[in-house]
């Protein structure tokens, strides 16, 4: 019930595309919904976060949605740039018990084309 | 950078070794953590300290020791590990584990055991 499930595990988009990563839990006490990317070479940085009073946020090009009844998120990149191409984490954790402990995704690696 | 530093960048040891990884954060922050990232896995979180206290310890065999001597730096001591324990090692802070505080990444120790 701890789990977080990510996919896919990979994922090649062309240059402009829309790059969609989804994520699914189980345990329903998660209330913080943060995406991580991280570049080869370097730590996992924050990219976006969601809260379940919201289905959707967006920052840029970056976009979280957010289905609380069906226990799923997604990131959707629009107009995916080669810069972009990293590994995203999807994670999720439950404030009011486990404080600042994070669940994590398995990882999708996005290669955007150009 | 992140401002959270992690030395060595790469380490190679021997079964027998014994070595010590360190982290260092310049952000002034409170709760540090120590993860385990593997290929194709999710990122595996092994410890947790807020104020210098140990608050998480998730089920990690002994071999791993953290200390934690003052809320800006963190060690992982390291003795008689097994190849699977090859893996990329990251570091990271918060401001505490209170909250919703986004976790700063360091750029991780990659360790092989041979």
């Amino acid at each position: 019930q701890q789990q977080v499930k990510q996919s896919p595990q990979s994922l090649i988009v062309q240059k402009g595309g829309i790059s969609i990563i989804n994520c699914a839990y189980e345990n329903t006490a998660f209330d913080y919904f943060p995406w991580y990317q991280q570049f080869p070479g370097k730590g996992p940085a924050l990219l976006i976060a969601i809260r379940p009073d919201v289905s959707e946020k967006k920052e840029g090009r970056f976009t979280i949605s957010f289905n609380k009844s069906a226990k799923q998120f997604s990131l959707h990149i629009m107009d995916s740039q080669p810069g972009d191409s990293a590994t995203y984490f999807c994670a999720a954790s439950s404030i009011n018990n486990q404080g600042g402990k994070l669940i994590f995704g398995q990882g999708t690696e996005l290669s955007v084309k150009p | 950078e992140t401002g959270v530093t992690q030395t060595p960048r790469h380490l190679v040891m021997g079964m027998t070794n014994k070595k010590s990884l360190k982290c260092e954060q310049h952000l002034g922050h409170n709760a540090m953590y120590w993860y385990k990232q593997s290929a194709k896995k999710p990122l595996e979180l092994m410890f947790v300290y807020n104020f210098k206290e140990q608050t998480e310890n998730n089920s990690v065999p002994s071999r791993f020791s953290p200390e934690c001597p003052n809320s800006s730096h963190l060690f992982l001591h390291l003795h008689t590990l097994q190849p699977e324990d090859s893996a990329l090692y990251l570091c990271a802070s918060s401001q505490d584990t209170s909250g919703i505080y986004e976790q700063y990444f360091g750029p991780g120790t990659r360790l092989t055991v041979t």
